[in-house]
């Protein structure tokens, strides 16, 4: 089974903290992305990566930077942490055009 | 832009039927997914069509119109853990093999 693991369930920062998620798969997945998850409003792309130091904005970009190292890691990064950032974080990952598979989300509270 | 509608919320009865519809505009289709995500967790894939007409797997049915940029979702005898969000995804043609969310379906199951 595919396997994505986020590093943190549950997340509190305060507003102008630097925050990294961390987004790990298991199968050698090419392709690797976040989401982020509000209500009424869906998943909506931030960044995408199909390639080890690849990465290509999503749509919605501002605020977050991503940095894909090693094929099986992609970390979320935000520089300053801002309260409209609070949100449920969604990783996925999947082989070129196959299905994606998600990881259980974080749930960042900004403060 | 992309558009992909689906109905807000629904409610059914369990051991009843229920069809989830999503309608989309899109520039291009390349694929149409739906996926089940239970509160506070991870979307957990269901069904992909790229072909018209229904796919069954189990309680489940996918169903595809093309021409009519329309899908659905049957689910039958409801059970009370079908209580969920269902999201449609569609996926553009391109090389990035990206879908397009939904904002989802809050499918709420009542004895």
């Amino acid at each position: 089974d595919v396997k994505v693991t986020q590093s943190s369930r549950y997340l509190v920062k305060r507003t102008g903290e630097k925050v990294f998620l961390e987004c790990v798969q298991d199968m050698d997945h090419e392709n690797m992305f976040w989401y982020r998850q509000d209500p009424g409003l869906g998943l909506r792309l931030i960044y995408f990566s199909y390639d080890v130091k690849m990465k290509e904005k999503g749509d919605i970009p501002e605020g977050y930077s991503v940095s894909r190292e090693k094929k099986e890691r992609f970390s979320l990064i935000l520089e300053s942490a801002s309260t409209n950032q609070t949100s449920m974080y969604l990783c996925a990952s999947s082989d070129r055009e196959d299905t994606q598979y998600f990881g259980p989300g974080t749930r960042l509270t900004v403060l | 832009g992309q558009n992909i509608d689906q109905p807000t919320e629904m409610t059914a009865t369990e051991g009843a039927i229920v069809q989830i519809n999503c309608t989309y505009q899109t520039s291009g289709f390349n694929g149409l997914f739906w996926y089940q995500q239970h509160a506070g967790e991870a979307p957990t894939f269901l069904s992909y069509n790229v072909l018209d007409g229904l796919e069954e797997k189990g309680r489940f049915s996918s169903f595809l119109s093309r021409s009519k940029g329309y899908s659905y979702l049957l689910l039958k005898e409801l059970q009370m853990k079908d209580s969920a969000s269902y999201l449609c995804a569609v996926r553009l043609p391109g090389g990035s093999y990206i879908p397009t969310f939904g904002r989802g379906t809050s499918l709420i199951v009542h004895p």
